[in-house]
C-alpha cells in the first residue's frame, strides 16, 4: 500500500549517525513537504521534523530532515539508545488527495 | 496540553460495523484544525483512513471503498470513525491524530491507539 518507500530497517552503534532514507514521486513528495515521526509500540507516535526540515519545540537538534527531488532523508547524530523506535516518514499525496506514510523503518540501537 | 484518547470494543465480527471514538482534551474541536484516524495492521505500516473537519468537511482513504463514515460531537469535544463490513483485514491498532490543515500540513498530536481484531 506504501507509496513511500523506506528501508524495513537501520542499525547504529551510540553515538554514530544514522540517516532513514524515504523514496517517493512527482505526486508527493515530489510537490509537498515531507515529515517524521518516530513512535514507540504502544505509545502515540511523536512528531519530529515538519515541513521537511523544521523540529517542533522539544525534539533535540540530534534529528534533522532534508529533501531532495522525490527523496527525503531524516539524520540521526549522536544515536542514543532511547532512539530505538520504528521511523515514518509522511507526505501529501496529490493522486490520493490524502496524506501518504513510508512503510516505516524499524531503528536498532546496538 | 492537547492530548487524544482512542476508545471502542476491542472485538468486532466480520461483516459487523467498527466504531471508535476520540475523546480531545487541551483543545477545542470547534476551535478548527483537522482531526484523522489513522491505523497500523500486524507488521504493516500507517495507513491514513480519513480526516474530518469542525464543517464537517470529511474525506477518506479511496482504498476504504466508502466503508468509512467520520463524524464530530462539538458538545462532548470528540470525533468518531464508523467503518462497515469489516474483514480480518482490518485488524490494525487505530491512533486518532490531529492535522493542523491539508496538503501543506502534518499530525503534530497522536492518540496512543487502541487495538482492534475482526473475528470471524
Amino acid at each position: 500500500q506504501s507509496v513511500l518507500t523506506q528501508p524495513p530497517s537501520a542499525s547504529g552503534t551510540p553515538g554514530q549517525r544514522v540517516t532513514i532514507s524515504c523514496s517517493g514521486s512527482s505526486s508527493n513528495i515530489g510537490s509537498n513537504t515531507v515529515n517524521w515521526y518516530q513512535h514507540l509500540p504502544g505509545t502515540a507516535p511523536k512528531l519530529l521534523i515538519h515541513n521537511n526540515i523544521q523540529r517542533p519545540s522539544g525534539v533535540p537538534d540530534r534529528f534533522s530532515g532534508s529533501k531532495s527531488g522525490t527523496s527525503a532523508s531524516l539524520a540521526i547524530s549522536g544515536l542514543q539508545s532511547e532512539d530505538e523506535a520504528d521511523y515514518y516518514c509522511e507526505a501529501w499525496d496529490d493522486s490520493l488527495i490524502g496524506p501518504m506514510f513510508g512503510g516505516g523503518t524499524k531503528l536498532t540501537v546496538l | 496540553q492537547v492530548q487524544l484518547q482512542e476508545s471502542g470494543p476491542g472485538l468486532v465480527k466480520s461483516s459487523e460495523t467498527l466504531s471508535l471514538t476520540c475523546g480531545v482534551s487541551g483543545y477545542s474541536i470547534s476551535r478548527g484544525y483537522f482531526w484523522s484516524w489513522i491505523r497500523q495492521s500486524p507488521g504493516r505500516g500507517l495507513e491514513w483512513i480519513g480526516t474530518i473537519s469542525f464543517g464537517d468537511n470529511d474525506y477518506y482513504n479511496p482504498s476504504l471503498k466508502s466503508r468509512a463514515i467520520m463524524s464530530v460531537d462539538t458538545s462532548k469535544n470528540q470525533f468518531s470513525l464508523q467503518l462497515s463490513s469489516v474483514t480480518a483485514t482490518d485488524t490494525a491498532v487505530y491512533h486518532c491524530a490531529r492535522r493542523l490543515g491539508g496538503d501543506a500540513s502534518w499530525f503534530d498530536y497522536w492518540g496512543q491507539g487502541t487495538l482492534v481484531i475482526v473475528s470471524s
